[in-house]
């Protein structure tokens, strides 16, 4: 039963385009979302996030969208470039799941490939 | 990830033996989180500590695991009489206050049972 899903296991964008990746979840207790990359071999590194009273967050070249009604989120990278090539974990919480706001439930990831 | 310091980077176990993975918090931090990931699987939660107390095992197998995080020392997290199914990366996770701050994560422990 997964409550959070990143339905592409992979995505393949040329350098210089919009890498789209999509997030879809099931929990409508869910009120806040992150977005980790992850290099083979490394820990994931946080990249932006997004709490449910707001449907848009950027930073730089990232932004999240939020649709709480669809309860899909997404993340844009424009310009995307090849150090952008990484699995991308969208992960969501909320603060009385389990008594913690770090037990997150992650989706299993979108690896995607940006090429030059 | 630098910060959040976990070791062994790769740990290799017999059958039975026991497993024992170390992840010392990001400087300032006082809430530690570990999570495993299994082959194609995303991450899951299994333990959300703070300084000698236990505050949220609900991801936590039954029996063989526990976790630890002393006053002094890193966090530990413990597998008795390892199986192969425990094969696995188990990453630590660290954040400076419970809510509104994301986690910071190391660079995980390979476990791998023979």
């Amino acid at each position: 039963d997964q409550q959070v899903k990143q339905n592409s296991p992979s995505l393949s964008v040329q350098e210089g385009r919009i890498s789209i990746l999509n997030c879809d979840y099931t929990n409508s207790m869910f009120d806040y979302f992150l977005w980790y990359k992850k290099y083979p071999a490394e820990g994931p590194t946080f990249l932006i996030s997004i709490s449910s009273i707001k449907d848009k967050n950027e930073d730089g070249r990232f932004t999240v969208f939020l649709n709480k009604s669809a309860k899909h989120l997404s993340l844009h990278i424009v310009p995307s470039q090849p150090g952008d090539s990484a699995v991308y974990f969208c992960a969501a919480g909320h603060k009385n799941y389990g008594g913690s706001q770090g037990n997150l439930i992650f989706g299993k990831g979108t690896k995607l490939s940006v090429k030059p | 990830n630098a910060g959040v310091m976990q070791n062994p980077r790769h740990l290799v176990r017999r059958r039975g033996q026991e497993a024992r993975l170390r992840c010392s918090p990001m400087k300032g931090h006082s809430h530690v989180y570990w999570y495993r990931q299994l082959p194609e699987e995303g991450l899951k939660f299994m333990v959300y500590l703070q300084k000698e107390n236990i505050i949220d095992e609900s991801g936590m197998p039954k029996e063989r695991f526990s976790a630890e995080f002393p006053k002094e020392g890193p966090s530990i997290l413990r597998i008795q009489q390892v199986v192969r199914g425990d094969s696995a990366a188990y990453f630590c996770a660290s954040s400076p206050r419970d809510r509104g701050s994301p986690l910071h994560f190391g660079n995980g422990t390979r476990l791998t049972v023979t």
